[in-house]
């Protein structure tokens, strides 16, 4: 079967560093998504590793691993904007979307 | 309209009767999708079509049925609403064709309830 694990919730403090983990097995893979959704709200695109390594967009960075079937988001600079969920999602063989079921970060002042 | 609409954006309806929920999108996007989410389980795709005139079933499509007529709406019908069936639907578009990735782009979503 195909599944997607990452942490239920997470804390962290406004101004740290946060990494948010992502384990996957799926029947092939075609890239790995991270999306924010805010409470209420629908998912936002925030980045999307093919290639082994990092990928850095501003205060957010994505990393992955093919052979270990990993991947994390690195948060920098937390802000208290940054409280939502944060959905990992695999593009399988068939070019669909499998999600993972979102890890809640919790900022704290 | 600027990107992708909903409607309605929340309904609470009683067991057996028939529900469309509407999706629009103005992004002349190719390829289209229904989820629904539930706490503590990832979205979970329902319907896709990979283009206009075409549709194909995802992971939880029993209960629900769809049709592209055209580019810009995917309508979602539920034939007779079960109380298994409440849930948050979002749906989605993104500008790919079968054998290309790219970012899916999400409607603000409607809650539905059933009695």
């Amino acid at each position: 079967g195909q599944n997607i694990d990452q942490p239920t919730e997470m804390t962290a403090t406004e101004g740290a560093i946060v990494q948010i983990n992502c384990t996957y097995q799926t029947s092939g893979f075609n890239g790995l998504f991270w999306y924010q959704q805010h409470a209420g709200e629908a998912p936002t695109f925030l980045s999307y590793n093919v290639l082994d390594g990092l990928e850095e967009k501003g205060r957010f960075s994505s990393f992955l691993s093919r052979s270990k079937g990993y991947s994390y988001l690195l948060l920098k600079e937390l802000q208290m904007k940054d409280s939502a969920s944060y959905l990992c999602a695999v593009m399988d063989s068939n070019y669909q979307l499998i999600w993972g079921a979102g890890t809640k970060l919790i900022i704290k002042p | 309209i600027a990107g992708i609409t909903q409607a309605p954006t929340s309904q609470i309806l009683a067991a057996g009767r028939r529900m469309t929920l509407r999706c629009t999108q103005d992004m002349r996007h190719n390829a289209m999708y229904w989820y629904r989410q539930d706490l503590g389980l990832g979205l979970r795709l329902i319907h896709y079509s990979n283009t206009a005139g075409t549709t194909g079933k995802g992971e939880v499509p029993d209960g629900y049925s769809v049709s592209r007529a055209n580019t810009d709406d995917f309508p979602l019908t539920l034939a007779s609403a079960v109380p298994s069936q409440t849930s948050v639907y979002f749906c989605a578009s993104s500008d790919s064709t079968s054998g290309s990735t790219s970012e899916q782009f999400f409607g603000p979503g409607t809650r539905l309830t059933v009695l």
